[in-house]
């Protein structure tokens, strides 16, 4: 089993759609956990943090499930601009980030 | 701010040919990183470093080193370059210790090794 787990997606959504991402991982005495945008070719950008009890930044929401061992990434209102890869980050260990391979959305006009 | 300054942008090495990737962040940060990314893979870990002087392998080391003389640049090596080290090289960089575990990327390195 991967550490970190992503459907690779892609998902092709309508402009105003809302979707939702899930992302498992393995390891249960993981600290820290992000959601990082990649655009084609470019450098991962941080897109959020994940907090236990949740946290929201304008259209996109994070959760995250300890018992369940996955975090969640939905985004309301979809723009064209949201077209991206969507990396899910897990902090393991001190030093140790693991990576999903990314899960690619389309959001079609 | 530059944050995370990679080069080169893009490289081209024939087999067995060595050359350094470097990094260099102007962030104070003690954490910095080396992966690469290849298709349909998630970014992989090859070296790290926690500050001067220290260093450690990840999860790809082989046929690569890194050191570490001060807190702002962390070169890569690659000590004879193979097809299979074709990759897009990313170089991070983040607290450590501090409030704050967020990394922040360079722009990268693509390599070809022909």
């Amino acid at each position: 089993r991967k550490e970190v787990e992503q459907d690779p997606g892609p998902f092709n959504v309508p402009e105003g759609a809302t979707v939702a991402f899930n992302c498992t991982y393995s390891n249960s005495a993981s600290q820290s956990f992000f959601w990082y945008r990649q655009d084609c070719r470019k450098e991962p950008k941080l897109l959020m943090s994940v907090y236990s009890s949740g946290n929201e930044d304008g259209r996109f929401t994070a959760q995250l499930n300890r018992a369940s061992q996955y975090i969640s990434l939905l985004i309301r209102d979809s723009k064209l601009s949201d077209s991206a890869t969507y990396l899910c980050v897990v902090k393991a260990e001190a030093y140790k980030y693991i990576f999903g391979t990314g899960t690619r959305l389309k959001v079609l006009a | 701010n530059a944050g995370v300054t990679q080069t080169p942008k893009f490289q081209v090495l024939k087999t067995g040919q060595s050359m350094t990737l470097q990094c260099a962040q102007d962030m104070n940060h003690e954490y910095m990183s080396w992966y690469r990314q290849d298709p349909g893979m998630g970014l992989r870990l090859i070296h790290y470093s926690v500050g001067a002087g220290i260093t450690d392998q990840g999860e790809v080391p082989n046929g690569y080193n890194v050191s570490r003389s001060t807190t702002e640049d962390f070169p890569l090596r690659l000590l004879s370059a193979a097809p299979s080290q074709t990759s897009v090289y990313f170089c991070a960089s983040s607290e450590y210790g501090g409030k704050s575990d967020i990394q922040y990327f360079g722009a990268g390195t693509r390599l070809s090794v022909l």
